[in-house]
């Protein structure tokens, strides 16, 4: 079946610091690929998005890139800021519209 | 845009009484909406998935008899927490796709504590 692996955390960097967070995943065919980010007290907001094998989603200085050679969709941002600290899911649809399958998240805690 | 709302944000009952959350579009239709379940430091996943003016598709090994869902018009699905037992304690998320789009958009979700 369909699913999202994602580093576990907590990640603590400091602030500027250079930020990758892995997500692997298992699917059939050509899925979506996502980037949602929850902070304290909020709903989910989609950070960032590709379609296709080799899109780069890109939003607020985080990127991350469709690699479909290595079922991969990792998340990257040059210099973290304070305001980044939230926690951060990947996660896939196989169509769509379709419910999304999430990864487990991962906590990034920055400090100055 | 695409603002979606749940109510109430947090709620304790007791053991065996029934819950009701609410998952609101505020400025968007949305005929289908999502219901997620989410455990401390573990991932969303999905329970049931809401259409209005059907019934609503459950996910393997979700009771629908015990969490009623209920999609009466294309702004506004709920979910009833039936019987309510200190298991279902959790954080309970919905997502509303919009029809012009298909883009999903997340409420903040409700932290149910059953005692």
């Amino acid at each position: 079946g369909n699913s999202v692996t994602q580093m576990e955390g907590p990640v603590t960097l400091s602030e500027e610091a250079f930020l990758t967070i892995n997500c692997t995943y298992t699917a059939t065919g050509y899925p979506s690929l996502f980037w949602y980010v929850q902070y304290p007290g909020e709903g989910l907001q989609l950070l960032l998005k590709a379609t296709k094998a080799d899109d780069k989603g890109s939003n607020k200085g985080f990127e991350a890139t469709y690699r479909k050679e290595t079922t991969s969709f990792h998340l990257e941002k040059g210099s973290v800021q304070v305001s980044d600290s939230a926690v951060y899911f990947c996660a896939l649809n196989n169509q769509a519209g379709t419910a999304l399958i999430f990864g487990k998240g991962t906590t990034l805690s920055v400090s100055s | 845009g695409a603002v979606v709302s749940q109510h109430p944000s947090w709620v304790i009952c007791k053991s065996g009484t029934s819950v009701k959350i609410e998952c609101r579009s505020l400025d968007f239709q949305a005929t289908t909406m999502f219901w997620y379940r989410q455990f401390p430091k573990q991932s969303l996943m999905l329970m049931a998935t809401s259409n209005e003016g059907s019934k609503a598709t459950y996910e393997q090994g979700v009771e629908k008899d015990k969490f009623l869902i209920n999609h009466a018009s294309l702004t506004l699905s709920t979910l009833t927490v039936t019987s309510a037992h200190p298991e279902d304690s959790s954080f309970y998320i919905c997502s509303a796709r919009r029809d012009s789009n298909y883009e999903q958009y997340f409420g903040p979700g409700t932290r149910l504590t059953v005692t």
